[in-house]
């Protein structure tokens, strides 16, 4: 596509319930990012991946964190039992394989009640 | 470990008035540094990178940024600011490795007086 997409835009659940967040990259791009920001604070590295295989987790909270590319593509994070820390926008990011540039999409904003 | 500051939270200027944002990182080697600029409800867009090269660097909507070693800083600067520059700016670094895990500062945000 033009852009990077993430859907939903917004997601209040209720702690404990679990959550799946969406990103559709940029068609040519190999490499995806997951980013967590808190409110008042710089977006923080979680994962990536190069096409399906994800190279590094070192960014995940927790093993209630996981996050997916199962085709190269669409990438999803579950969050798994929610908790009120988890509050946050998330962001998903791609770039080509040559180049450097990360490109964001509009983000999930996530409220967890 | 790498980091990024960005000693001004809050930032106020008037329209026409020029702009210095500041940056400071650490980092073993040359950093790729970047310039993200989120205005309310939109992703964060690129405004400038610097890789290599020329220490002065070029970006969208009349922003420019110095790359000082010396210093460990890049600066974000504009001569005369519009009303609709008030936003967040995030500096970030970039590992130049096989890939570029980037590292935000905290931000600065603009407000913008008429």
């Amino acid at each position: 596509g033009a852009g990077v997409s993430q859907s939903p835009r917004y997601k209040v659940t209720k702690r404990g319930q679990d959550v799946t967040l969406r990103c559709d990259p940029i068609s040519s791009h190999a490499t995806l990012y997951w980013y967590q920001q808190a409110l008042g604070q710089g977006p923080e590295f979680l994962t990536y991946f190069n096409y399906e295989a994800q190279p590094d987790k070192s960014g995940l909270p927790s093993d209630r964190f996981s996050a997916e590319r199962p085709e190269g593509s669409i990438s999803t994070l579950t969050i798994q039992r929610t908790e009120q820390r988890d509050s946050a926008m998330y962001r998903c990011a791609s770039s080509s394989v040559t180049r450097e540039t990360q490109y964001f999409g509009p983000g999930t904003r996530l409220l967890v009640l | 470990a790498q980091s990024v500051t960005q000693p001004d939270i809050h930032i106020t200027v008037s329209e026409g008035a020029s702009l210095e944002l500041r940056c400071n990182y650490s980092y073993g080697a040359t950093p790729y540094l970047f310039w993200y600029v989120q205005s309310p409800g939109q992703g964060l867009q690129l405004l400038l990178k610097y890789f290599s090269g020329d220490t002065l660097v070029q970006g969208i909507k009349g922003f420019e940024a110095e790359f000082k070693r010396s210093q460990s800083s890049f600066n974000l600067r504009k001569p005369s600011v519009h009303w609709s520059d008030a936003a967040e700016y995030f500096c970030a670094v970039g590992f130049s490795g096989g890939y570029n895990k980037l590292i935000f500062g905290a931000g600065t945000r603009l407000a913008v007086h008429p």
